[in-house]
Formats: C-alpha cells, sequence, structure tokens
C-alpha cells in the first residue's frame, strides 16, 4: 500500500534556529514529490515540487531533498521566523496512481 | 490572476439535508480535484477530472457523494443526505495540465454537520 507518513507531528523550536522536517514514503517508484504548507483555516499552498529525478530543490530559506532509495525526503528551513508557523504537509505522486498522497503533516511553531 | 476559489466558505447542515459546494479552478486549467480534510489529517482525495471528463472517483466514500464539471471548469461536489461524519474541510485544486503538476488549491469549504 503506497503511504506517507510525517514525524514528529508537532514541533516548537525558537525563532532562529534552522530545522528539518522530515517525510517518509512507501515505494520508491515515486513521479514526484510535493512540500505544502497550509494556515489555519486556509487552503494549502505549494512550497517545492521535486520531481523524481532530482535530488533537491530550493526557494529562498526553504531547501527540500529527496532520496528516493530510502523513500524519505526532507524539508530544510533555515534562520526561522514566527511567519514560518503553520502546518507542513508533504504529498507524492506514485507513477502507477492518478492521484496525490498526503501525510498528515508536522504543525510547526516558532517561538519569538 | 485570479486563484481557485470556493464557496461557500462555511456551511452548516443538518443531518439528511443534501448540500453542494463549488469550485472555480484557475481559468485554463485542465485538471480539478476535490479532497476531504478531516481535522488534523492531511487531505484525502475525492475525485479528479480531466476538462469535463470524471477520470477517477475512486475516493469517493459513498453513493451520497456526487461530483460533476459539465462544461470542464466550475465544477461540483454535491453530497446527499448528509451524516455527521462527512463533517469536514473540503479542498478543490486544480493544475494547468493533464499530468502531475503543481496543484493550485483553494481556500476549502468547512462543512460541519449536526
Amino acid at each position: 500500500k503506497q503511504e506517507v507518513t510525517q514525524i514528529p507531528a508537532a514541533l516548537s523550536v525558537p525563532e532562529g534556529e534552522n530545522l528539518v522536517l522530515n517525510c517518509s514514503f512507501t515505494d520508491s517508484a515515486i513521479y514526484n514529490l510535493q512540500w505544502f504548507r497550509q494556515d489555519p483555516g486556509k487552503g494549502l499552498t505549494s512550497l517545492l515540487l521535486i520531481q523524481s529525478s532530482q535530488r533537491e530543490q530550493t526557494s529562498g530559506r526553504l531547501n527540500a531533498s529527496l532520496d528516493k532509495s530510502s523513500g524519505r525526503s526532507t524539508l530544510y528551513i533555515a534562520a526561522s521566523q514566527p511567519g514560518d508557523s503553520a502546518t507542513y504537509l508533504c504529498a507524492v505522486w506514485w507513477s502507477s496512481a492518478s492521484k496525490i498522497i498526503f501525510g498528515s503533516g508536522t504543525r510547526l511553531s516558532i517561538r519569538p | 490572476g485570479a486563484g481557485v476559489s470556493q464557496s461557500p466558505r462555511y456551511k452548516v447542515a443538518k443531518r439528511g439535508q443534501d448540500v453542494a459546494l463549488r469550485c472555480d479552478p484557475i481559468s485554463g486549467h485542465v485538471s480539478l480535484f476535490w479532497y476531504q480534510q478531516a481535522l488534523g489529517q492531511g487531505p484525502e482525495f475525492l475525485t479528479y477530472f480531466q476538462n469535463e471528463a470524471q477520470l477517477d472517483k475512486s475516493g469517493l466514500p459513498s453513493d451520497r457523494f456526487f461530483a460533476e464539471r459539465p462544461e470542464g471548469s466550475v465544477s461540483t461536489l454535491k453530497i446527499q443526505r448528509t451524516q455527521q461524519e462527512d463533517s469536514a474541510v473540503y479542498l478543490c485544486a486544480s493544475s494547468p495540465g493533464p499530468t502531475q503538476e503543481t496543484q493550485y488549491f483553494g481556500p476549502g469549504t468547512r462543512l460541519l454537520v449536526l
């Protein structure tokens, strides 16, 4: 069964710290992997999309890596700010599937 | 340009009522997706349209759920005889092409069934 897991479910760190969010997935035959941000009561905002042939993508203070062989992706956030507080969701599209599967998210809180 | 919009943003229904949720995708986007998101969980796939064709409805939880996109743009998700377990946020997303691309999400409709 194709599944996406995110651990921990919640994380609280002081402002300014660098941090890593983890995502693991079963079945390495993925098409792409995407990281989203969700603010309370809002929809999802796409942060980074990594194609299966890529190892990482960067946007500003965010860097996402992909290791298909181990079934893992990480989202690195540098110099965290209170505005980074949100739920971060990892989603995988497998090559054999016609739908995207989400993890349950990591709720991140940055303390001023 | 305008993003994906959904209406209503909030809906309270009595158990047994029928509800209709609307999604306006980004103009010209070929693919449209519906998701159901329970509190504290990630979105779960319900159904997928490519233009007006519903290519995958495997995620619809029961035959009380029905979705349509008759002209390949606006889509409606209808839930008949609502039950308390239908309470969730219903998210709509669209993407430009027919394949696995970045999806653009609307703000969602929060449905509460009493």
